[in-house]
């Protein structure tokens, strides 16, 4: 079955660190495609990425990063220099296909990101 | 401006009282969705919907209804709530899936 495992459930850290948040899919569809998604403390859901199973190169947007690689099935979020307002909870997702009615998402848990100034 | 709306925000019922929570998106997506978030479940789909009258059953859709009669709308029934339904509720849509999903504002539930 399709399953994204975020481990880390809660991160802290003072602002200006690194910080990595993990993500490990399984799933038996050779083309799928990952996501992450930002929840803020005003609880939208907001979309951060998109990339499919055929592009493993890695992604930059100002100060975020993802590292995707396929051997390990991993997905993996940096946030670089972070910042208060980075503070959240981050989702990542896996698109399930489901039959001609489209696809799902399957999030995981999600890892509450706390950034203290 | 480009949006998922949801009403109502907040809603506090009682058991047994048939509600319904509307979704609209103007996008002209074909795709939509239902979502339930639970502390420490994460987000779980109930329902979904690739286009007018066509949908079919996500991971959690014991106890919910869904129409899909224009493309813009995609209400959710809970015909008979009970208190574990009492979550928050995302409606989501895309263009197609798997793109990006758009989620409204989310719903507020609370069923005594």
């Amino acid at each position: 079955a399709q399953k994204v495992t975020q481990a880390q459930t809660e991160i802290s850290v003072v602002e200006k660190e690194d910080v990595t948040l993990d993500c490990v899919y399984e799933t038996r569809d050779t083309t799928y495609y990952l996501f992450w998604y930002k929840q803020p403390p005003s609880g939208e859901l907001v979309f951060l990425i998109r990339r499919n199973s055929f592009d493993e190169q890695n992604e930059i947007s100002g100060r975020y990063s993802w590292n995707f690689q396929k051997s390990t099935s991993s997905f993996n979020f940096t946030i670089t220099a972070s910042q208060v307002v980075d503070s959240a909870v981050y989702f990542c997702a896996l698109s399930e296909y489901l039959n001609q009615a489209g696809t799902a998402l399957i999030f995981g848990k999600g890892t509450t990101l706390s950034v203290s100034s | 401006e480009a949006q998922v709306t949801q009403n109502p925000r907040y809603l506090i019922t009682v058991t047994g009282k048939k509600l319904t929570v509307t979704c609209s998106q103007n996008m002209n997506h074909e795709y939509m969705s239902w979502y339930r978030q639970d502390p420490g479940l994460g987000l779980r789909q109930i329902y979904y919907s690739m286009n007018v009258e066509v949908t079919d059953k996500g991971d959690v859709p014991e106890g919910y209804k869904v129409s899909r009669k224009e493309k813009r709308n995609f209400p959710l029934i809970l015909e008979s709530p009970s208190p574990n339904q009492t979550s928050l509720y995302f409606c989501a849509s895309s263009r197609t899936s798997p793109n990006e999903q758009f989620f409204g504002p989310g719903t507020r539930l609370t069923v005594l």
